[in-house]
């Protein structure tokens, strides 16, 4: 089992409507979860981070944690086509280790 | 400020030749990771730097791989005996540490073994 999973997609979602990208995570022991977005050719790029359980939200993206059935979300509303790109969800472990352990990235597509 | 540098942005070596990347990370982060990625992968994590000292080291692939941070700024990724299968982009990053531990990204640093 991977320690981090994503489906790979690609996932496709009209322009306007809400996108969701999911990710399931094996160490329950994982303290704080990051979102990154990439764009073909190009590094990482820092979403949002959530260590809480519960919703946070910024702007046009939701991060979801629920740490008891191990998964983290990432919802953007009205998608526009600037947010097709690859979707990294990343997770550390525990503080005493800062290493991030990352997914294989969603692709999503947003048709105009 | 300036983010994250990188550079080369590209290597092109040939198998068996010694290579050597550099990452100049945000002043005062005081943590610098590397990590490489494959294509249609996940960034995988490499080593990670508090200050001068490697925190982590349990990602690097084998004794060819090894990486610097004399200072405690600049860090320098060698390669020794490059292989083919080396070839992918290798990503630093750093991080201020506590509370957010938040890391962000340089350009990376595109390598092809010939």
């Amino acid at each position: 089992q991977k320690e981090v999973e994503q489906n790979s997609g690609p996932l496709s979602v009209p322009e306007g409507a809400i996108a969701s990208l999911n990710c399931t995570y094996s160490d329950r022991g994982s303290q704080s979860f990051f979102w990154y977005r990439q764009y073909s050719g190009k590094s990482p790029e820092l979403i949002m981070f959530i260590y809480s359980n519960g919703d946070k939200e910024d702007g046009r993206f939701t991060a979801q944690l629920n740490k008891a059935s191990q998964y983290v979300s990432l919802l953007i509303r009205d998608s526009q086509p600037s947010d097709s790109a690859t979707y990294l969800c990343a997770v550390i472990s525990n503080f005493g280790n800062e290493k991030l352990t990352f997914g294989t990235g969603t692709r999503l597509t947003i048709i105009p | 400020g300036a983010g994250v540098s990188q550079t080369p942005s590209n290597k092109v070596t040939e198998k068996g030749k010694y290579v050597e990347l550099r990452c100049d990370p945000i002043s005062g982060h005081t943590a610098l990771y590397w990590y490489r990625q494959s294509l249609g992968q996940g960034p995988e994590f490499l080593i990670y730097f508090q200050g001068t000292g490697a925190a982590d080291d349990s990602g690097l692939p084998n004794d060819r791989f090894f990486a610097v941070r004399p200072e405690g700024s600049v860090s320098t990724l060698k390669i020794q005996r490059t292989e083919r299968g080396d070839s992918a982009v290798y990503l630093c990053a750093s991080s201020r540490g506590a509370p957010t531990y938040t890391q962000y990204f340089g350009p990376g640093t595109r390598l092809t073994v010939l």
